[in-house]
């Protein structure tokens, strides 16, 4: 089975450009979650979907950024425009729902805005 | 404000040596304590979970301690291999029925030397 993957792994734009990461759960997966790891500290919750609807919005820093989940699939982060504070290693993770507590990650997008 | 606080920053271990890292959270509604292990270019995997039922729990040469009147837990590596070097995270979150977004501690960065 395959796991969780993003893309792309790595990107480096300007400040006010706009960037859109990709995350592919694993199959089956009810539950999405993006989070951020921002210079060294911790991985910081953005957002929860549930199939393609929205749970939980309650981590995303602004609203320069934008996530949607076609039909429940994949999902996408757009940034809009980038500063150089979104910087960071934007991870996704999947789970299948019901009782299952364990979430499951990607390898991760590191982001770069110069 | 950071509801995991995940001590030290970076840990070096002789080879064979134990390895401890240790957490501290806020919220007693918290239910679930996993610890993920995360080597350079990949994403955080679990390396092993505790519910607050329990206050050990052991697998292979990893065990988390548990105290739940403290409201700390901690990961011990028994036999420190330099295959262990890596970034270990604890994490907490609610029940799945609670849609359980997970609160990471801000990393520890194990070397285990030869």
């Amino acid at each position: 089975e395959a796991g969780v993957t993003q893309f792309p792994s790595h990107s480096v734009i300007e400040k006010g450009q706009t960037v859109t990461l990709r995350c592919d759960p694993i199959s089956g997966h009810d539950n999405l979650y993006w989070y951020r790891r921002v210079m060294g500290k911790e991985i910081k919750f953005l957002l929860h979907f549930v199939k393609e609807s929205k749970q939980d919005e309650s981590g995303m820093p602004n609203n320069r950024f934008l996530a949607e989940r076609t039909g429940g699939t994949y999902s996408t982060l757009k940034v809009q425009p980038a500063e150089l504070e979104d910087s960071g290693v934007y991870f996704c993770a999947s789970n299948p729902g019901g009782r299952s507590y364990e979430q499951y990650f990607g390898p991760g997008t590191r982001l770069t805005v110069t | 404000q950071q509801q995991v606080k995940q001590s030290p920053q970076s840990l070096i271990v002789q080879k064979g040596g134990i390895s401890i890292i240790n957490c501290a959270y806020e919220n007693t509604a918290f239910d679930y304590f996993p610890w993920y292990q995360q080597f350079p270019g990949k994403g955080p995997a679990l390396l092993i979970a505790i519910r607050p039922d329990v206050s050990e729990k052991k697998e292979g040469r990893f065990t988390i301690s548990f105290n739940k009147s403290a409201k700390q837990f901690s990961l011990h590596i028994m036999d420190s291999q330099p295959g262990d070097s890596a970034t270990y995270f604890c994490a907490a979150s609610k029940a799945p029925d609670n849609f359980n977004k997970f609160y990471f501690g801000s990393g520890t960065k194990l070397n285990v030397k030869p």
